[in-house]
């Protein structure tokens, strides 16, 4: 059964760069079968998709966080992580890693998402 | 960007009603639908992919159908624990978008 869990500071200075880590069990993000995401969602409002990664290290990314968004893979740590410069309280949320398998990319299972607090 | 609009943005309803959300897709996208249901605090739950295949473990009585720009998800009788919001997200192409969600409440 795959399973991923977020890990990563809870409080992270406006202006600072946010970093969280998605450790996944039950596969290897090596495998081909799945693209590896992350998803935001600021308090009391909706999903957002923040990027995407393939275990060949191609990415895809939201184009309104493109400038500021790198997502990349750890084969060695069996890990995907997300970087989000220059942070602002509008980055507040819950970000949550998944893995979107298939023919097209849907997430089939999520980590329990993390709350990441941007404040000075 | 695909957008997904999603409606209503809220409705009440009973145990044992029938609930139907409506995602309409700013283009074509085929049959690349999802739907996913989050209860307060959790994480999203997969529930249909491909427009209308259940996913594994989720409950007969939902249902997905659609194809093109306009899609729905059907609650056939809604029950205690199905009180939740719901989100559509189109897989057709990135960007990845999302829908506004749909908050079921009790009536």
């Amino acid at each position: 059964q795959l399973q991923l869990q977020e890990s990563g500071p809870g409080l992270v200075k406006p202006s600072e760069t946010l970093s969280l880590t998605c450790t996944v069990s039950g596969d290897s993000v090596s495998t081909s079968s799945y693209y590896w995401g992350w998803i935001r969602q600021p308090p009391g409002k909706g999903l957002e998709w923040i990027g995407t990664i393939y275990y060949s290290g191609t990415t895809h990314y939201n184009p309104s966080l493109k400038s500021r968004v790198t997502i990349s893979i750890d084969t060695s740590k069996n890990q995907f992580s997300l970087k989000l410069s220059s942070v602002t309280a509008a980055d507040t949320g819950v970000y949550s890693c998944a893995s979107c398998g298939g023919a097209s990319c849907t997430f089939d299972h999520w980590g329990q998402g993390t709350l990441v607090t941007v404040s000075s | 960007d695909i957008q997904m609009t999603q409606s209503p943005s809220s409705v009440s309803a009973s145990v044992g009603d029938r609930v139907t959300i409506t995602c309409r897709a700013s283009q074509g996208i085929s049959s690349w639908v999802a739907w996913y249901q989050q209860k307060s605090g959790k994480a999203p739950k997969l529930l249909i992919y491909a427009a209308s295949s259940l996913q594994s473990g989720v409950p007969s009585r939902f249902s997905g159908s659609g194809s093109g720009t306009d899609f729905t998800l059907t609650i056939s009788s809604l029950q205690p624990e199905d009180f939740a919001t719901y989100y559509c997200q189109q897989a057709n192409s990135f960007p990845l978008t999302f829908g506004g969600g749909t908050k079921v409440e009790i009536k």
